[in-house]
């Protein structure tokens, strides 16, 4: 089993809708949780942590789910600008932050 | 500047020729972190600084691959007798401390091409 992983889509959504994105990860004891933004042929960006409450910012809501080991972001209201790849990065006890493959979402007219 | 910087922002290399890639961190961001995003793929660790303490290179693919780091500075990332499947964007990333707690932040990372 990968340390984390993702449905790498693609996810073709209409502009306005509401999709959604799970990531899982295999380190139980994993403390650090976020979510980056990847546009084409670009570095990735952070786009929110992630927190044992959840949190929102704007139009994107992260959620954790300690007890099934995943995490999630929710897009509201897509916009064309949000088409990107979104990593899910978690802490899973090595030194470094370990990346998912990433989920393509194409946000279309 | 404020972000990461990295050097070159391309390489074209020929296959079993050495290069010498460079990043740049943010001042005061003592870790350090490179990793490489083949083409259509996700991100793989390669190596990590954290201040003075010993590197993990538990991510470097082969012995050709080798980086080092100048106190709390610049880190060069080395490629021996490079291979076509060493093609990739090579991306440097830092943090203020340990990645537990602290998100990264990328450079624009530099794009090798080994023909």
């Amino acid at each position: 089993r990968k340390e984390v992983e993702q449905d790498p889509g693609p996810f073709n959504v209409p502009e306005g809708a509401t999709v959604a994105f799970n990531c899982t990860y295999s380190n139980s004891a994993s403390q650090s949780f976020f979510w980056y933004r990847q546009d084409c042929r670009k570095e990735p960006k952070l786009l929110m942590s992630v927190y044992s409450s959840g949190n929102e910012d704007g139009r994107f809501t992260a959620q954790l789910n300690r007890a099934s080991q995943y995490i999630s972001l929710l897009i509201r209201d897509s916009k064309l600008s949000d088409s990107a790849t979104y990593l899910c990065v978690v802490d899973t006890g090595r030194r470094a932050l370990t990346f998912g493959s990433g989920t393509r979402l194409q946000v279309q007219p | 500047g404020a972000g990461v910087s990295q050097s070159p922002s391309n390489k074209v290399t020929e296959k079993g020729k050495d290069v010498e890639l460079r990043c740049d961190p943010i001042s005061g961001h003592t870790a350090l972190y490179w990793y490489r995003q083949r083409l259509g793929q996700g991100l793989e660790f390669l190596i990590y600084f954290q201040g003075n303490s010993a590197p993990d290179k538990s991510g470097l693919p082969s012995d050709r691959f080798s980086a080092e780091r100048t106190g709390e500075s610049v880190s060069t990332l080395t490629i021996q007798r490079t291979q076509q499947e060493d093609s990739a964007v090579y991306l440097c990333a830092s943090s203020l401390g340990q990645s537990s707690n602290s998100p990264l932040h990328f450079g624009n990372g530099t794009r090798l091409t080994v023909t």
